[in-house]
């Protein structure tokens, strides 16, 4: 099973928005999962998505910055609107294949807000 | 609530010896166990799960885990380590509460194996 993300590194300016997207390449995925990673540290689940219906986020994810689209069976977007340098981190999406337990993981995306 | 500790940063063993991670967790109702391996600037990959059934799981690259319900634990075994498995491990575990499918994740153990 394989996920990919593109791009795989982005530097943008603060106050604009970077898309992000997830593709599963061999496998329909019912479920997405988006992450945020910092430096030497655990996995932050940002927010669930489901195919067709509204993401769900974690405490304290702000909704309105980080839009998430799962438009079809694989493809989930994840959006940074006005970014910001606090915004900076590895952000990783996993996806669920139908029943199965695991998840499996993209490469990461490495965003650097100036 | 759900959680899991790995009690180690990091653990250094020789190239040939056999290596253990840890992992202990926290769940209510049964766990489902999980084991990845990250390296730098990389997503993570899947070595292996447990569900149900018989308690040493084995998995990709050599690796197995065996679960201990009554210790709660979950911890990562080789038993030959080679250079190339130096890496950053996660543990994690979901009760499916919901069938959400979520993952809570340990805190990592980087693994340094040594020539």
């Amino acid at each position: 099973a394989v996920v990919s993300q593109h791009p795989s590194w982005v530097i943008c300016k603060s106050g604009t928005s970077v898309k992000i997207e997830c593709r599963s390449l061999d496998f329909q995925a019912t479920t997405m999962f988006w992450y945020r990673q910092f430096p030497k540290q655990s996995l932050m689940l940002m927010a669930t998505s489901n195919e067709g219906s509204k993401a769900t986020y974690e405490q304290g994810v702000e909704k309105d910055k980080f839009l998430i689209n799962h438009a079809s069976l694989t493809l989930s977007t994840l959006t940074v609107t006005s970014a910001h340098p606090e915004d900076s981190s590895f952000y990783i999406c996993s996806a669920r294949r139908g029943a199965q337990y695991e998840q499996y993981f993209g490469p990461g995306t490495r965003l650097t807000v100036t | 609530a759900q959680s899991v500790a790995q009690p180690e940063d990091q653990v250094n063993v020789a190239e040939g010896n056999p290596l253990t991670v840890k992992c202990t967790y926290s769940v209510s109702g049964n766990p489902y166990l999980f084991w990845y391996v990250q390296y730098p600037n990389r997503g993570l990959q899947f070595l292996l799960k447990y569900i149900t059934g018989d308690n040493l799981v084995k998995g990709s690259y050599g690796f197995e885990a065996e679960f201990n319900k009554s210790q709660t634990s979950f911890h990562l075994k080789k038993p030959s380590a080679l250079v190339s498995d130096s890496a950053l491990y996660f543990c994690a575990v979901s009760s499916y509460s919901g069938n959400t499918g979520k993952l809570i994740f340990g805190q990592g153990t980087t693994l340094q194996v040594k020539p």
